[in-house]
């Protein structure tokens, strides 16, 4: 079983729908987390980092469930610029970062 | 300010050849990273680098894959001999932060090498 895990998609919305993703970590040790964003053909750029208590940027609202060992990320009013592949990060111990394989998301008009 | 530099962006060699990617992390960036990304495994860490001092190369595939940071300003990567499932973006990041705190920090990545291997 992989580390972190992600629905690969792509999922396909409209302008101004909400979609979220969760991605799931088998590693209960892991002790910090982010939503990187990775554009075709690009290098990742963070978004966001996701907070036990959740946190929100704007439309992004990301949440974490240590019980479930998943994190989400929501989008809420997409956009057709948000369309890119979103990477789940997890970091184990103080000293590993590990990838998810990423979810394409796809903004159509 | 300028962001990560690597070169070559693309690389194309026939199986056998040596490679080196080279990259320039962020000025005042203390740590350093080298990731590989293909399809199949997605994203992942190679070998990364405090204040020019190799922390943890457990990532790196094999012995012939070697990475090096003479100073706080380049990197290399180093495949010799290359083979073709090498195939990869390989992409160099850096980030603030002491040893212990580099990985809490956002990591900056550069524009990556799309490395081809025949």
């Amino acid at each position: 079983r992989k580390e972190v895990e992600q629905d690969p998609g792509p999922f396909n919305v409209p302008e101004g729908a909400t979609v979220a993703f969760n991605c799931t970590y088998s590693n209960s040790a892991s002790q910090s987390f982010f939503w990187y964003r990775q554009d075709c053909r690009k290098e990742p750029k963070l978004l966001m980092s996701v907070y036990s208590s959740g946190n929100e940027d704007g439309r992004f609202t990301a949440q974490l469930n240590r019980a479930s060992q998943y994190i989400s990320l929501l989008i809420r009013d997409s956009k057709l610029s948000d369309s890119a592949t979103y990477l789940c990060v997890a970091l184990l111990n103080t000293d590993k970062l590990i990838f998810g394989t990423g979810t394409r998301l796809q903004v159509f008009p | 300010d300028a962001g990560v530099i690597q070169s070559p962006r693309h690389e194309v060699t026939e199986m056998g050849q040596e490679v080196t990617l080279r990259c320039k992390p962020i000025s005042g960036h203390n740590s350093l990273f080298w990731y590989r990304q293909t399809m199949m495994r997605g994203l992942e860490l190679l070998i990364y680098f405090n204040n020019n001092v190799p922390i943890d190369d457990s990532g790196m595939p094999e012995d012939r894959f070697s990475a090096k940071m003479p100073n706080a300003s380049f990197s290399t990567l180093k495949i010799q001999p290359s083979e073709p499932r090498d195939s990869a973006v390989y992409f160099c990041a850096s980030s603030q932060g002491s040893q212990a705190g580099a990985m809490y920090n956002e990591q900056f990545f550069g524009p990556g090498t799309r490395l081809t291997v025949l």
